[in-house]
């Protein structure tokens, strides 16, 4: 199975910032990587696909990169809203399999 | 619009089973793989599996197999998983979601089960 280890677990930062989470797999995964958000009591929402495509209706703050086995999901200027966690998924090889998350806090 | 709608919320004794229902709307039915996930309490996402339905193929998650059944009706739209042999740990709330075909990125979700398994 492909695991997925994302960095860091949880962050604090403050609206305005600039945000990285990263995400490792434990093989190459050809760019197929996804990331989602997810608020309390919530389904998660697709934000990116292929490593760096933004899904239909997601703001242009939130943007991805990457190839091999590490890729990146960056917000450029937090807001309000972007409080959340955050998970990679790689869909190069089933199981698919996510990540652990990342917890996006207030400062 | 795609619209994901599952059934209620769940309360099973431990070695039952359970059945979660999806009906889909929005969207051509066989066009689009379904897959279930679920999270378990404070826990993470963990993809079960995923079924087509235009010719009813599976894949099950290895660590399921053997627990796990998905099946869906054509004739409503609806995609269903079972799961035998419950165990406390299997106390999660359990999505549906779409996907095309092997590209098994999730664009569209259900809002979730919460099946609990307890004595």
């Amino acid at each position: 199975d492909f695991q997925m280890t994302q960095s860091p677990s949880s962050l604090s930062a403050s609206l305005g910032d600039r945000v990285t989470i990263t995400c490792r797999a434990s093989q190459g995964i050809s760019n197929s990587l996804a990331w989602y958000q997810q608020k309390p009591g919530k389904a998660p929402k697709l934000l990116l696909y292929a490593t760096s495509r933004l899904e239909s209706g997601v703001p242009s703050r939130f943007s991805g990169s990457g190839s091999g086995t590490d890729y990146t999901l960056t917000i450029s200027s937090l807001q309000p809203e972007d409080f959340a966690i955050y998970y990679c998924q790689q869909y190069y090889s089933t199981p698919w399999t996510f990540g652990q998350g990342t917890k996006v806090e207030i400062k | 619009q795609v619209q994901l709608v599952q059934s209620g919320a769940e309360v099973k004794k431990p070695g039952a089973s359970v059945k979660v229902s999806c009906k889909a709307s929005g969207y051509t039915f066989t066009n689009y793989g379904i897959s279930w996930v679920r999270q378990a309490p404070e826990q993470g996402l963990e993809w079960m599996g995923w079924i087509s339905p235009s010719n009813g193929n599976t894949n099950y998650a290895q660590n399921l197999q053997g627990r796990v059944t998905m099946t869906t009706d054509t004739s409503t739209s609806t995609a269903y998983m079972e799961l035998r042999s419950l165990r406390s740990d299997d106390t999660a709330v359990y999505y549906c979601a779409t996907h095309y075909s092997h590209l098994g990125y999730f664009d569209s979700w259900g809002q979730g089960t919460l099946v609990t398994a307890s004595s």
